[in-house]
């Protein structure tokens, strides 16, 4: 069973569109919970930390379900910018398990 | 805005000789930690390191792997005797307080 589970996509989308993405992670003891992008070839870079009441940031707004084990990321008005792989994380601290934890990722492409 | 910084940006070796990936944290960081993507692949950790101690490991990192801080602001990873799937970006990240994990631009090592 795969820890971080996420649709890989691609999701291609036209300039201005809504796109949403989903994950599910198997591990209910989880502590904390990210979505991070990254481009091709370069490092993982922080988006936004997940909360269970839910967050925003600009066009960006971050769901957690601790009950279903599920967390989304919604993309409002997208920008050609916004084309990269955005990676679920979550963070599970002690022991050899791991420290963060990646999904594969869910590639956009946001087209003019 | 602090940036993790990481070198060399790429490096090739031979199998069986020894590398040294090196790091330097962002400066008020107390957390360090080791990151591996083989290409195609998700993010996977090796190692995270807090007060001069391994705090966890993965079973990735074995006996050929080691860290070390030499000298309070650089932090380097061993890889004793390289193998050919070792051949993957290494990415250093650095946590003021084990939570929000920020990535440098990684070492992409080859071993031929």
């Amino acid at each position: 069973r795969k820890e971080v589970e996420q649709d890989p996509g691609p999701f291609n989308v036209p300039e201005g569109a809504t796109v949403a993405f989903n994950c599910t992670y198997s591990n209910s003891a989880s502590q904390s919970f990210f979505w991070y992008r990254q481009d091709c070839r370069k490092e993982p870079k922080l988006l936004m930390s997940v909360y269970s009441s839910g967050n925003e940031d600009g066009r960006f707004t971050a769901q957690l379900n601790r009950a279903s084990q599920y967390i989304s990321l919604l993309i409002r008005d997208s920008k050609l910018s916004d084309s990269a792989t955005y990676l679920c994380v979550v963070g599970n601290y002690g022991g050899s398990q791991g420290n963060l934890i990646f999904g594969k990722g869910t590639k956009l492409s946001v087209k003019p | 805005e602090p940036e993790v910084t990481q070198t060399p940006s790429h490096q090739v070796t031979q199998m069986g000789q020894e590398v040294i990936l090196r790091c330097v944290p962002i400066s008020n960081h107390l957390y360090f930690y080791w990151y591996r993507q083989i290409l195609g692949q998700k993010v996977e950790f090796l190692v995270s390191f807090y007060n001069n101690e391994i705090s966890e490991k993965s079973e990735i990192f074995d006996d050929q792997f080691s860290v070390e801080r030499p000298d309070g602001s650089n932090f380097t990873l061993k890889i004793r005797s390289t193998k050919l799937e070792d051949s993957a970006m290494y990415f250093c990240a650095s946590s003021v307080n084990h939570y929000e994990q920020y990535f440098g631009p990684g070492t992409r090592l080859t071993v031929t």
